[in-house]
This record gives C-alpha cells, sequence and structure tokens, in this order.
C-alpha cells in the first residue's frame, strides 16, 4: 500500500527556472493539498482539491499553480523559482473532513 | 489572529512522566481536529482524531472542549521514544490549520 507518494525527495534550482513536484495517493480520497513548511511557522497550506476539476487556494498560493485532472495526482508547480520558495514540500490526501494522510516530502532548495 | 495556537515548548520531561499539551482554535465553527506528531525533518503522522466525547490511545488520551476551543494530549508514563514535535490541526470547511507544533524531550 503506496498511500501518499512525492516526488522528487530532493531538488536543488536556480532561481527562475520552473519545475513541477509530483504527488500521487492511492487510497481513492477526494481530498488533496500542498503545504510548505519553514523553521517556526509550521504547515501552510498553498493549494487544495476537493475533487477532480476542483482546486483552491491556501494560506501561501503565490507563485505555486495546481491542477487535478485524477482523482491520484496533485502536480505542484513553481512557476519562475525563487529563493523565499527554499522549503519542505508536504503533499497530503484525506476524505473531506480528514485526518490526511502525507508524502514523506520534498525538500527544495533555490539559489 | 492564528486559527490554530500552540505552546511551542520545548517540554523536556523525564521517562515515566506525565505531560498535557493544549492547543487552542480560533473558528468556533471548526469540525474535526486531530493531533500528529512529527519527527526531525520527517512527515507528519496521526497520531490520534480527538472526539467530543474524549478519546484514549493506550497512554494518550485527546480531549476537545469546544466551549473553551482548545484540545489538549495528555501523555502518561512518557517514553524515550515519544520525542518529537506534536501538532494539532483544526479543520475548518474545506482546509486544514496545523499549529506550529510543540517539542517534547523525554530525558532518561
Amino acid at each position: 500500500n503506496a498511500g501518499v507518494t512525492q516526488t522528487p525527495k530532493f531538488q536543488v534550482l536556480k532561481t527562475g527556472q520552473s519545475m513541477t513536484l509530483q504527488c500521487a495517493q492511492d487510497m481513492n480520497h477526494e481530498y488533496m493539498s500542498w503545504y510548505r513548511q519553514d523553521p517556526g511557522m509550521g504547515l501552510r497550506l498553498i493549494h487544495y482539491s476537493v475533487g477532480a476539476g476542483i482546486t483552491d487556494q491556501g494560506e501561501v498560493p503565490n507563485g505555486y499553480n495546481v491542477s487535478r485532472s485524477t482523482t491520484e495526482d496533485f502536480p505542484l508547480r513553481l512557476l519562475s523559482a525563487a529563493p523565499s520558495q527554499t522549503s519542505v514540500y508536504f503533499c497530503a490526501s484525506s476524505y473531506i473532513s480528514g485526518p490526511q494522510h502525507f508524502g514523506d516530502g520534498t525538500r527544495l532548495s533555490i539559489l | 489572529r492564528k486559527e490554530v495556537e500552540q505552546d511551542p515548548g520545548p517540554f523536556n520531561v523525564p521517562e515515566g512522566a506525565t505531560v498535557a499539551f493544549n492547543c487552542t482554535y480560533s473558528n468556533s465553527a471548526s469540525q474535526s481536529f486531530f493531533w500528529y506528531r512529527q519527527d526531525c525533518r520527517k512527515e507528519p503522522k496521526l497520531l490520534m482524531s480527538v472526539y467530543s466525547s474524549g478519546n484514549e490511545d493506550g497512554r494518550f488520551t485527546a480531549q476537545l472542549n469546544r466551549a473553551s476551543q482548545y484540545i489538549s494530549l495528555l501523555i502518561r508514563d512518557s517514553k524515550l521514544s515519544d520525542s518529537a514535535t506534536y501538532l494539532c490541526v483544526a479543520n475548518t470547511g474545506n482546509q486544514f490549520y496545523f499549529g506550529t507544533g510543540t517539542s517534547l524531550t523525554v530525558i532518561p
């Protein structure tokens, strides 16, 4: 049982580059979300989705795009990477009211 | 004002001690609540859901007080393996709000 799978686990980018963080779940959960975690800040919601074709913004959406074409996949796109986006990114999935199940994270550094 | 607030600690307790964490939430419409533990640099893992009547799972007891808008976690007979950061979570509408976490170190 894979649960929530995130790729890549580590990535280094240069300022201005774009990339996509992948997230897939095999639990048939309607709800998927992306968080970033920075020291002293806790987990902050970037974007979330309540089902295929439906996405919405969280607390810190600027600089990120998402799409949800299938129930299983919820990729996060960085449009033009900035050093302020250096962080640990977690994807999570759940039924609508939770609890959420997390992937093991992507550690992203932007130089 | 943050949606969910926790005392960051750190809490340093000896093995076998009982320790309690509280967490307050600001939105009275919050519907469901959870405690997670997070080990250093790893993903949060669900510890337990929190029910209105209170619930227990082994050494762990969670309580919800809707009138005062707080949830609590009690850990009895602390083990070295309980050392971690504990996150409380409130679900409001379609969003999950995480506290910044409370750090616990259990000392031999």
